[in-house]
């Protein structure tokens, strides 16, 4: 059972436009959400979180919103640059003292910003 | 500061043969994870460590051991490797500090199993 999905596996997007990466998921105890960004050949890094106490983050040009009673989270990347072009993915855990860490990671969409 | 470190890189398996990949994070963080990471299936937890002397089954641990005899180590072992192993691996490790989750990633084995 997928808790966390990106249902859409590729994107496209123009230089300079909005790229919107979505996630859902389904496990309404995740209160903490994260981005990550992985380029071919590296290891996934991290980009951007957000709690379940808010509905917006903003870090620079990315900006992730939390619709908790959709169960959806969604990244925005305003202005998309080439360099953006990555694989995206999303992640949730329960916060909690008996928390370990552990991720529970989507399938991961895979940008693409044309120059 | 190098963060985390896997060794190696790349590997080429026969069926049956055995090997250990090795993590190192130099953070001084408490918890290690191993991940696989295949086409369509995102990144995928094998097993994961609280600490030094502890470990834990992920979400798919079959046919995988770990152990964390030092702090600063986790390694990944396969016993007797089957062509379903074929995948990235990633390490990964993490502190707890309040709302921090982020963990930090290796930069992967590529593993192949014919």
């Amino acid at each position: 059972d997928q808790q966390v999905k990106q249902n859409s596996p590729s994107l496209s997007v123009q230089e300079g436009r909005i790229s919107i990466l979505n996630c859902d998921y389904t496990n309404s105890m995740f209160d903490y959400f994260l981005w990550y960004k992985k380029y071919p050949a590296e290891g996934p890094t991290f980009l951007i979180s957000i709690s379940s106490i808010k509905d917006k983050n903003e870090d620079g040009r990315f900006t992730v919103f939390l619709n908790k009673s959709a169960k959806h989270l969604s990244l925005h990347i305003v202005p998309s640059q080439p360099g953006d072009s990555a694989v995206y993915f999303c992640a949730a855990t329960i916060h909690g003292s008996s928390n370990t860490g552990k991720l529970i990671f989507g399938q991961g969409t895979t940008l693409q910003v044309k120059p | 500061n190098a963060g985390v470190t896997q060794t190696p890189k790349f590997r080429v398996l026969k069926t049956g043969q055995s090997m250990t990949l090795l993590c190192a994070q130099d953070m001084n963080h408490e918890y290690m994870y191993w991940y696989r990471q295949d086409p369509g299936m995102g990144l995928r937890l094998i097993h994961y460590s609280v600490g030094e002397g502890t470990t834990a089954k992920g979400e798919v641990p079959d046919g995988y051991n770990v152990s964390r005899l030092k702090k600063q180590n986790f390694l990944l072992g396969l016993e007797s490797a089957a062509p379903s192993q074929t995948s990235v691996y990633f390490c990964a490790s993490s502190t707890r500090t309040g709302w921090a989750y982020e963990q930090y990633f290796g930069p992967g084995t590529r593993l192949t199993v014919t």
